[in-house]
C-alpha cells in the first residue's frame, strides 16, 4: 500500500507558467484534497472533492483549478504562476468526515 | 471566526523530561479535532482523533485529552525520535455536498528533545 503519492517532489517554475500536481491515493478513499503549507500561516485548505465527480472550493482556491480524474486520481492545476503561490502543497485522502491521510508533499518555487 | 491557536509554537526538552502541548479552538459545534506529526520535509502522519469532551487516546508515548475547549498531547519521558512539528486540527462544518470534511489547522508546535 503505497498510501497518498504525489508528483512531483520538486518544481521551479517562472512566473506565468502553467503545471499540474499529481496526486494518487490506493485506499479507496471517497474524499481528496489540496492544502497549502506556508510558515507562519499553517496548513490551508485549496480545495477538495468530496467524491468522484464532485469539487469544491476550499479557504484559499483563487489562481488554482483541481480535476477529480477518477476515485483515485485528483490534481491541481496552476494556469499562470505567480511568486505568491511559491508553497509546499500536500495532498490528502480519507473517507468522509474522517480522518486525512497526507502525501509526501511537492515544493514549489515560483521565480 | 473561528479559530485554532497551538502553544507553545515551540517547546524544547531534555529526553525523559514529560510535558504538554495544548490546542485551544473556538469552532462553533465541533465534530472532531485531530492530532497529526509532521517531521521536516514530510507529509502529516496521522495520530489521533477526538470526537467529544473527555475522550483520550493513548499511543506509545502519546496521550490525547479533549475537553470542550481545548485539547492537550501529553508527552511522557520523550526520546529524541520524538523531535517533530505536531499539528492539530479541527473539523468544523461538512462541504456543500455534506459529504466533505474541511479542517482547520493550529500553527503547529516544534518540539526538539534533546538526548
Amino acid at each position: 500500500n503505497a498510501g497518498v503519492t504525489q508528483t512531483p517532489k520538486f518544481q521551479v517554475l517562472k512566473t506565468g507558467q502553467s503545471m499540474t500536481l499529481q496526486c494518487a491515493q490506493d485506499m479507496n478513499h471517497n474524499s481528496m484534497y489540496w492544502y497549502r503549507q506556508d510558515p507562519g500561516m499553517g496548513l490551508r485548505l485549496i480545495y477538495y472533492s468530496a467524491s468522484e465527480g464532485t469539487t469544491d472550493k476550499g479557504e484559499v482556491p483563487n489562481g488554482y483549478n483541481v480535476s477529480r480524474l477518477n476515485k483515485r486520481e485528483f490534481s491541481l492545476r496552476l494556469e499562470s504562476a505567480a511568486p505568491s503561490q511559491t508553497s509546499v502543497y500536500f495532498c490528502a485522502s480519507g473517507p468522509p468526515r474522517n480522518t486525512q491521510y497526507f502525501g509526501p508533499g511537492t515544493r514549489l518555487t515560483v521565480l | 471566526e473561528d479559530q485554532v491557536t497551538q502553544s507553545p509554537e515551540a517547546l524544547r526538552l531534555q529526553e525523559g523530561e514529560s510535558s504538554s502541548l495544548n490546542c485551544s479552538y473556538t469552532v462553533s459545534g465541533l465534530r472532531g479535532l485531530f492530532w497529526y506529526r509532521q517531521d521536516p520535509g514530510k507529509g502529516p502522519e496521522f495520530l489521533f482523533t477526538l470526537y467529544s469532551a473527555g475522550e483520550e487516546k493513548e499511543k506509545e508515548r502519546l496521550k490525547a485529552t479533549l475537553t470542550k475547549k481545548e485539547s492537550f498531547l501529553h508527552i511522557t519521558a520523550p526520546k529524541p525520535e520524538d523531535s517533530a512539528t505536531y499539528l492539530c486540527a479541527v473539523h468544523i462544518r461538512e462541504g456543500s455536498n455534506n459529504a466533505g470534511n474541511m479542517l482547520t489547522f493550529g500553527g503547529g508546535t516544534r518540539l526538539m528533545v534533546k538526548p
